[in-house]
């Protein structure tokens, strides 16, 4: 069975500053992997994903996230975050030919005026 | 922007009773799923439905529940007979039949059995 960890629980950053979220998985074949982003009050949105191709991948809000598949990891970055970033983050995956999502435990990234 | 919608936000239910969670798909969209999220955990899977038929499930989602597509809109999810543990915020979310595989969540559903 596939599995996401995500190591930071929660994040606090000035506004400015750059991002980098980590995010890995446990699955012996292909995946799928995806970002989603969820604004206090609001439901999941897409920020980016992968299926093939170019591993880094460009996404909404300026965001971006690099597949190192031979680390298992799909880290979200950005180079310097707004006060309107704040959100929770999670880090999902499926294995190809599947539609059922694993997801990480979610970061919470709370940025300071 | 068309969105997945999810009624009720709240339901307050107890142990042993029945509940139908329902939710509008996103009117192109050909595979529907519903997602668990108990408080401080992470969200999980509980089942895909495509063409009428479940295509997927995970070990959640026992004989307790069901999904039912009742008509053209609707998506639904029944728990037959609560328990305390099913206290969680339930999302729906969809998707295109293309191999995108990109999936639109609703709002969720926060159900409470006391």
């Amino acid at each position: 069975a596939q599995s996401v960890s995500q190591h930071n629980h929660h994040v606090i950053l000035s506004e400015a500053a750059s991002l980098e979220l980590g995010c890995n998985y446990s699955y012996g074949g292909t995946v799928n992997l995806f970002w989603y982003v969820q604004y206090p009050g609001q439901h999941l949105q897409l920020l980016l994903k992968y299926f093939s191709g170019d591993p880094l991948v460009k996404g909404i809000k300026g965001f971006e996230a690099e597949f190192i598949k031979s680390k298992f990891s799909f880290n979200l970055r950005k180079p310097s975050v707004q006060w309107s970033d704040t959100a929770e983050y999670f880090c999902a995956v499926n294995a190809a030919g599947r539609r059922a999502l694993t997801f990480g435990s979610g970061t919470r990234l709370q940025v300071q005026p | 922007e068309p969105e997945v919608t999810q009624t009720p936000s709240h339901q307050v239910t107890q142990m042993g009773q029945e509940v139908i969670l329902r939710c509008v798909p996103i009117s192109n969209h050909l595979y529907f799923y519903w997602y668990r999220q108990i408080l401080g955990q992470k969200v999980e899977f509980l089942v895909s439905f495509y063409n009428n038929e479940i295509s997927e499930k995970s070990e959640i989602f026992d004989d307790q529940f069901s999904v039912e597509r009742p008509d053209g809109s609707n998506f639904t999810l029944k728990i037959r007979s609560t328990k305390l543990e099913d206290s969680a915020m339930y999302f729906c979310a969809s998707s295109e039949l293309s191999n995108s595989y990109e999936q639109y969540f609703g709002p969720g559903t926060r159900l409470t059995v006391t």
